[in-house]
């Protein structure tokens, strides 16, 4: 079964820097790009990184994205209270033949 | 300026068949590389990707829902709907619509609001 596998918490505090991982497979993340979201309390998903590591338009240049192999990682630079979220890895998944989504990261600024 | 809209019963009994409804303004489901998708979100869980439909009728589905769903547009109203029969509670959650891109299936651009919709007896 195809999955993409992120920590469910991570917390950090102002100005700090934080990295979320997901781990997927050679059907997903190895194989496709890597799409980042963030869920703020109550409200539909955004679209915070696509292909691996471009930011929409409006997306500060604190998020950034990468992707090495089978894993991919969104790191948040200048962590501000504002950023306290939900944040989703997605990838196509080739056995899916559709898009697969993690499993979500709490993140806690403290 | 993209904008999409979800709307459909709020609550549905078990074993009746749901029917949403996508309405978007801002892009046209004819222009070469648009789709549409449906994902949902249990309360407290995770997204869960549940169809797409693309510009030239090419519509997927999550294997584990398949059998259950259907995703139609109509061009001309800028709506796509989504049907899911037999309704469980274990389908109580908030259903989104977004707008993507053929080369960009997992990257959903725009979404709606979400609707909340509840399987109750």
């Amino acid at each position: 079964q195809s999955v993409l596998t992120q920590p469910p918490s991570a917390s950090g505090t102002p100005g700090q820097r934080v990295t979320i991982s997901c781990s997927g497979s050679s059907s997903n993340i190895g194989s496709n790009y890597v799409y980042w979201y963030q869920q703020l309390p109550g409200t539909a998903p955004k679209l915070l990184i696509y292909r691996n590591n471009q930011r929409p338009s409006g997306v500060p240049d604190r998020f950034s994205g990468s992707k090495s192999g089978t894993s991919a990682s969104l790191a948040i630079s200048g962590l501000r209270s504002e950023d306290e979220a939900d944040y989703y890895c997605a990838a196509w998944d080739d056995s899916l033949s559709g898009p697969l989504f993690g499993g979500g990261t709490k993140l806690t600024v403290l | 300026q993209i904008t999409l809209k979800e709307s459909g019963p709020t609550l549905v009994k078990p074993t009746q068949t749901l029917t949403l409804t996508c309405t978007f303004s801002g892009f046209s489901l004819s222009t070469s590389g648009v789709g549409v998708g449906w994902i949902r979100q249990p309360p407290g869980k995770a997204l869960e990707w549940l169809a797409l439909i693309y510009w030239d009728d090419d519509k997927r589905y999550s294997p584990s829902l398949k059998s259950r769903l259907t995703i139609t547009k109509d061009t001309s109203k800028n709506q796509v709907v989504l049907t899911m029969t037999n309704m469980d509670p274990v389908d109580t959650a908030t259903y989104y619509c977004a707008h993507t891109h053929y080369y960009d299936s997992s990257g959903f651009g725009y979404w709606g609001q979400g609707t909340l919709v509840t399987v109750s007896s």
